[in-house]
């Protein structure tokens, strides 16, 4: 089984609907991170969070909000989802000493029409 | 938070030797240079991280110079499976103080037949 686990792996939905990415993981590792990527932009960070009550603004966190129900589970929404936040949306997570060194799940590829 | 550059795409034949090379001309007394790979619509994969002069594992060898304001990426004997986006990120690893890693563009290398 994959360390780290997205669901759902593809979603289209419409303009001002709310949605939910979920990300598990099986690693034991206290922090988690979600990015997403646009062509030509490389990968961007959202939110991130460094043990269950920690919370953290990245460098778009515009649009989104997370929860962090648990050490293995970090949910990213989209309050009112908006046609430029059409992406691909990765969660990551890193040992506590460690966190150059990212283990990345395998996407959500989002589409808002 | 040092900035990275490197090349945007490269090409090169299979079995050749690649080489990569990233500028950090800010690096920090504490960062670490780390690599990632990524193939299309897969999450960043860690290849290699090292501090000064030379790293190697199974998959690349990792050469930083004295002043550290470099680093080089190298895949001996490329096949058109490493075809993927190369990422260079610097950053202090060990903790002592979060950096948002950015990952920006990375290089895009191409492995022809």
């Amino acid at each position: 089984d994959a360390d780290v686990t997205q669901t759902p792996r593809n979603r289209i939905t419409k303009t001002g609907k709310r949605i939910m990415l979920e990300c598990s993981q099986t690693k034991g590792h206290d922090r988690m991170y979600w990015y997403r990527q646009d062509p030509g932009l490389g990968l961007r960070l959202i939110y991130y969070s460094f043990d269950v009550k920690d919370i953290n603004k990245g460098e778009i966190s515009d649009g989104y909000s997370v929860s962090r129900q648990a050490q293995a589970k970090f949910s990213l929404s989209l309050e009112s989802a908006i046609p430029n936040q059409t992406a691909l949306y990765f969660c990551a997570t890193s040992d506590k000493n460690s966190y150059n060194e990212q283990f990345f799940g395998p996407g959500t590829r989002l589409t808002v029409l | 938070l040092a900035k990275t550059t490197q090349p945007i795409s490269m090409d090169s034949y299979e079995g050749q030797e690649v080489n990569i090379t990233c500028s950090h001309n800010n690096i920090a007394t504490n960062d670490y240079i780390t690599w990632y790979q990524q193939f299309p619509s897969q999450g960043p994969r860690f290849i290699i991280q090292g501090y000064k002069t030379k790293v190697t594992n199974e998959v690349a060898s990792l050469f930083i110079p004295a002043d550290r304001k470099s680093s080089t990426l190298s895949l001996p004997r490329v096949s058109l499976s490493d075809t993927a986006v190369y990422y260079c990120l610097v950053g202090d690893a060990w903790g002592g103080g979060y950096q948002k890693v950015t990952f920006g563009i990375g290089t895009k290398l191409q492995v022809i037949p």
